[in-house]
């Protein structure tokens, strides 16, 4: 089964500053790859997504990530933080040829300091 | 015109009742799923439907059961409500073979009390 580790369950960072969230996944075989972020009291929404092609995925808000096969991750990351990016942010993997399940990481809370 | 809609958005109840959650997609969408989250975030898989077939149980109790009268439906039937089943859970939908196409409702929060 897929497996996935999501370093830090809080991230603080100053506005203006580097975000940095970190993602690996378990799988010999590299899966589909997905940031998704939860505002308060809402539901899922995708970030971006890695299922083939180039490694540096751009989404939306500002936030990309790189898939690195050797290191097994997949970080998110913005140049610079914004308070409306306070949110949890949720790594997620999918088996390529499998099921279309999602399976999620324990989550990051982003908190965003004026 | 919302995508995937979820209804309540807030259920409080006691233990030992049963309850269901409904959700509805307008997406034409042939997979639709449940995802539990717990107090601590997680999100688990429960079920996933494809056109009207169960395709996936993850050990969850035999006291959840989805219910899809139509591909556009996919409702959640619990009995015998326990407090751990507090929770907030979520329904989603996507297209075959395209795990980057979910679309997530907005939840329904869950208390047992």
């Amino acid at each position: 089964a897929q497996s996935v580790t999501q370093l830090g369950s809080h991230v603080s960072v100053s506005e203006g500053a580097l975000v940095l969230l970190r993602c690996n996944y378990s799988s010999s075989v590299p899966p589909y790859l997905f940031w998704y972020v939860q505002y308060p009291n809402q539901g899922l929404q995708l970030l971006l997504k890695y299922t083939t092609g180039a490694t540096l995925v751009k989404g939306i808000n500002g936030f990309e990530a790189e898939f690195k096969k050797s290191e097994t991750s997949f970080h998110l990351t913005k140049p610079s933080a914004h308070m409306s990016d306070a949110a949890e942010y949720f790594c997620a993997v999918s088996d390529r040829g499998g099921a279309n399940n999602l399976f999620f990481g324990t989550g990051t809370r982003l908190t965003v300091i004026p | 015109d919302t995508a995937v809609s979820q209804t309540p958005k807030y259920l409080v109840t006691q233990m030992g009742n049963d309850k269901s959650i409904k959700c509805e997609q307008n997406l034409g969408h042939d997979t639709m799923y449940w995802y539990k989250q717990d107090s601590k975030k997680f999100l688990k898989i429960m079920f996933s439907y494809n056109n009207k077939e169960l395709i996936i149980n993850e050990t969850v109790p035999n006291r959840f059961s989805p219910k899809s009268p139509d591909k556009a439906h996919l409702n959640l039937h619990i009995n015998s409500l326990e407090l751990g089943d507090s929770a907030v859970y979520f329904c989603a939908s996507s297209l075959p073979g395209t795990p980057w196409g979910y679309t997530f409702g907005s939840g329904t929060r869950l208390t047992v009390v």
